[in-house]
């Protein structure tokens, strides 16, 4: 299995409340994504980094920012949580652009 | 922007048997590839098999493999001698390599896959 881990693994946090998630790999790949997944919906993607300090909107960025400062973290920022976005966040790594995606083992975050 | 199908919500099968998941894509790139994920009850999101969109060869890994009709844009997975561990989520997926959109899976919204003992 890929080294992908993600922190915290479930978070509940209130309305208005700043919200970081971590996604940190061991395997050197360049590109990180962040995903959520809600009913009905499968995963759709939030932003992505294909390196260092290069990072890119998804689909369904609005209220969402991220950062990149070293090759094995790739961080998400709630700036001021809704409840819109309750869900469940991946973060995902591949080696090259296309490629296969490996997935993190997810993040429940729940805003009141 | 690409799109992904599937349109069935939920499938069940016996034990043993053999069942067939659909899915549908529409892109107007020629460089490509699709996946077949499976999101068991763990939630952990897990690659079932992979298809190069320029190899005429269907993918096949074990007793899972695809059948890829590029001009039809479509993409099935058939799971052979089905067994109980293999009830889940499948999420069929989309990639570009070649493209100028953003960089990214595009997944359909999931077959539910029962199996009945």
């Amino acid at each position: 299995d890929a080294g992908i881990t993600q922190s915290p693994r479930h978070k509940v946090t209130e309305t208005g409340t700043p919200v970081t998630l971590r996604c940190h790999q061991t395997e050197n790949h360049r590109y990180m994504y962040w995903y959520r997944q809600d009913p009905g919906h499968g995963l759709r993607l939030i932003h992505y980094s294909y390196g260092v300090k290069d990072t890119d909107k998804g689909e369904v960025s609005d209220g969402y920012s991220v950062s990149r400062s070293k090759t094995e973290d790739f961080l998400l920022t709630l700036e001021s949580a809704t409840s819109s976005q309750t869900s469940v966040y991946f973060c995902a790594i591949s080696e090259a652009r296309g490629d296969t995606q490996y997935f993190g083992p997810g993040t429940r975050l729940t805003v009141l | 922007a690409q799109t992904v199908t599937q349109s069935q919500p939920e499938m069940s099968v016996q034990e043993a048997e053999t069942v067939t998941l659909s899915c549908t894509y529409d892109t107007s790139e020629s460089d490509y590839y699709l996946f077949w994920y499976k999101q068991p009850p763990s939630r952990q999101m897990i690659l079932v098999i992979r298809q190069e969109a320029y190899k005429q060869q269907n993918a096949t890994e074990n007793r899972f493999s695809v059948n890829f009709q590029k001009a039809a844009k479509s993409f099935s997975l058939k799971i052979s001698d089905s067994q109980l561990g293999d009830a889940a989520m499948y999420f069929c997926a989309y990639s570009s390599y070649s493209g100028g959109g953003a960089d990214g899976l595009t997944f359909g919204k999931g077959t539910h896959l029962i199996i009945q003992p």
